[in-house]
């Protein structure tokens, strides 16, 4: 079974340039994360989707960021313009969750690792 | 607010000894706990989970003890081998916010 994808795995922009990651979440999985996790920090919750659904996006910087999941399966994560301070890895997540928010596991992708210069 | 915290690294250790990296949490309600673990150049991945006070949980040689009296989940391995080396993160979930709390991770050597 494929993992979660996610693409590029790298990008490099200079500062005030429009960026885009991608993510294909795991089969079936109809919970979908965006983390930010700055160098030699954890991952820190952006925004969550339920199927094609944002319920948690309290976190994202909603003047820059903005994501979309049409269909409730793969997922973008826009910034624009960027800045020298959104250098960071951006992990994408899934998991299936069932009725009741039991903690299911969340299966991460490997990342995408932003330089804005 | 819910809040991990753990050791800083990077912790250095020579093949087989014994591995101990501290976590501790603040949080409301009851949460799960989690140890994830990132290699070089990959994704996070779940190591090991305890979802109640005095739950164990394993795997591949690692253990954690979920203590709610001290409110840590103390991450442990009796024989570290070199191909332990990566980053390991504590975390706990809350059903009430849906969501992952990490700690800001350990990084962890291995020496021959």
């Amino acid at each position: 079974e494929a993992g979660v994808v996610q693409s590029p795995r790298y990008k490099i922009i200079e500062k005030k340039q429009p960026v885009a990651f991608w993510c294909n979440p795991i089969s079936g999985h109809n919970t979908l994360y965006w983390y930010l996790q700055n160098l030699g920090q954890g991952p820190e919750l952006l925004i969550r989707y339920e199927n094609e659904e944002a319920v948690d996006d309290s976190q994202l910087p909603k003047d820059r960021f903005s994501a979309e999941r049409l269909k409730g399966v793969d997922s973008t994560l826009k910034i624009q313009p960027a800045e020298l301070g959104d250098s960071a890895v951006y992990l994408c997540a899934s998991s299936k969750n069932n009725a009741g928010g039991a903690s299911n596991e969340q299966f991460f992708g490997p990342g995408t690792r932003l330089t804005v210069l | 607010g819910n809040s991990v915290t753990q050791m800083e690294g990077p912790v250095t250790l020579s093949e087989e000894a014994f591995l101990t990296i501290n976590c501790t949490y603040t949080a409301t309600g009851y949460p799960s706990l989690f140890w994830y673990v990132q290699y070089p150049g990959e994704g996070l991945q779940l190591l090991l989970k305890a979802t109640k006070a005095d739950d164990k949980g394993s795997n591949k040689g690692f253990e954690a003890t979920y203590r709610k009296e001290t409110t840590s989940f103390h991450l442990e391995k009796g024989s570290v081998q070199v191909s332990d080396s990566a980053v390991y993160f504590c975390a706990l979930f809350t059903g009430g916010g849906n969501k992952l709390t990490f700690g800001t991770g350990t990084q962890l050597k291995v020496e021959l």
